[in-house]
């Protein structure tokens, strides 16, 4: 069985710091997505990353996929009450009968 | 614009009673999955549909059954409730398995 770790499990922090959050695997993925839900709501994707290496900026955030597609992060610059909720990254695994995997989530809390 | 809806919002059951949920997406989308999200467990498949006329189990199946009714909708049922099926359940939807997924905003699910 494939998983994806992310880390850390909780996160608060003040408004106007910077955070990052990893999800890692042992695993390789074809391609890996990150998305956040709010309280009350589904996950809504925020993005996909398909190379090894790949950087994509989403205005305070930022996401990279590892060089051997094992690992991802998400770094938000200037944290703001907004971003706060539950981030997943989720990836298309290279093997197994069902490949998409979901992470164990990052609950971030920002205080204004 | 609705993507994903669930149906109802809200339910609470007795032990043993049975319930249909029910999922319809209008994305034309031809996979579609059913998860459930736990406290501090993320998400976990219950069944997914790859497309239209068949459904194969996920990491959870046991106490459930699915239909895929058409192309638009999936519907998850519970024969016989118990408490351990106390959750909130998403229904989500992609263009083919494995890729970026679309979410409902979910059914909150509470079994006495």
């Amino acid at each position: 069985t494939q998983l994806l770790e992310q880390s850390p499990q909780f996160l608060s922090i003040q408004e106007g710091e910077n955070l990052t959050v990893y999800c890692n695997s042992s695993s390789v993925f074809s391609s890996l997505q990150w998305y956040r839900q709010e309280p009350g709501e589904g996950p809504v994707l925020l993005v996909t990353v398909v190379t090894g290496g790949e950087v994509k900026k989403l205005k305070r955030l930022t996401f990279q996929f590892g060089d051997a597609r094992k690992d991802s992060s998400l770094h938000i610059t200037a944290a703001q009450p907004g971003d706060t909720g539950l981030y997943l990254c989720a990836g298309e695994a290279t093997s197994g009968t069902y490949k998409y995997i979901f992470g164990t989530g990052t609950r971030l809390k920002v205080l204004a | 614009n609705a993507g994903v809806t669930q149906t109802p919002k809200f339910q609470v059951l007795k032990t043993g009673q049975s319930m249909t949920l029910q999922c319809a997406q209008d994305m034309n989308h031809n996979s579609m999955y059913w998860y459930r999200q736990d406290p501090g467990m993320g998400l976990r498949l219950i069944y997914y549909s790859a497309s239209e006329g068949t459904t194969d189990k996920g990491e959870v199946p046991n106490g459930y059954n699915v239909s895929r009714l058409n192309k638009r909708e999936f519907s998850l049922r519970l024969e016989s409730a118990a408490p351990s099926q106390t959750s909130v359940y998403f229904c989500a939807s992609s263009y083919r398995v494995n890729q970026p997924q679309h979410f409902g905003d979910g059914t909150r699910l509470s079994i006495l």
